[in-house]
């Protein structure tokens, strides 16, 4: 049980330039979503999904594009890449089963865009 | 959404026991208060959560006031393995998409 893994682990990018950040999780989870952290800031939620097929805004949707073909993968795409979105990506997946509610979150993905 | 408010950072000792604050005064009745944590260079973990009694894991407790508009996450016993960014967050149950709201949080320093 490998729980959310993400891939790759560190990327650079040059301005401009795309990229596909993979999400996965083996825990039949109905719920995933994007985050990303900038320095000594807390975690702000790009986009989520509520199952396959489906997929939503969070706080700072601009740039980004994600889907979600399958139910244990959720994708996040930058189109054209800015030194703006230079961050730390954080997938995470989560269930609800009456009082208990609990996200659970990958080890992140380190990108730079010059 | 109800927000947070926590200190920026705190400081223990090793073994003794933390008291981590959180106020949430415009919180509303049917909002869960859950607390995350999250070590250096890694993704945020669960810790606890709770709606309106006092909760245990073998994590930590969290004590909620009466009226609700407060809460404390308490370490029973500091490791320094327990340094970390400490995050209160008010979740609304059955919202769309059952999103979490992070706020800065409390930087916990551990002394040994």
């Amino acid at each position: 049980n490998a729980g959310v893994t993400q891939t790759p682990k560190f990327r650079v990018l040059k301005t401009g330039q795309s990229m596909t950040l993979l999400c996965a999780q083996d825990m039949n989870h109905e719920y995933m979503y994007w985050y990303r952290q900038d320095p000594g800031m807390g975690l702000r939620l790009i986009h989520y999904s509520v199952g396959e097929g489906t997929t939503a805004k969070g706080e700072v949707p601009d740039g980004y594009n994600v889907s979600r073909l399958k139910k244990q993968n959720f994708l996040l795409g930058l189109e054209s890449a800015a030194p703006s979105q230079t961050s730390v990506y954080f997938c995470a997946s989560s269930y609800e089963w009456g009082d208990r509610y609990e996200q659970y979150f990958g080890p992140g993905t380190r990108l730079t865009v010059t | 959404d109800a927000k947070t408010t926590q200190p920026n950072s705190m400081e223990s000792n090793e073994e003794e026991p933390v008291h981590l604050p959180c106020n949430h005064s415009t919180i509303s009745g049917t909002d869960y208060i859950h607390w995350y944590r999250q070590l250096p260079s890694q993704g945020p973990e669960y810790v606890i959560h709770g709606l309106t009694s006092n909760v245990n894991n073998r994590m930590a407790s969290l004590a909620i006031a009466e009226d609700r508009k407060s809460s404390t996450l308490i370490l029973h016993r500091a490791t320094l393995r327990d340094a970390a960014v400490y995050y209160c967050i008010l979740r609304v149950a059955n919202n769309a998409g059952n999103m979490l709201t992070f706020g800065g949080g409390t930087r916990l320093m551990v002394k040994p």
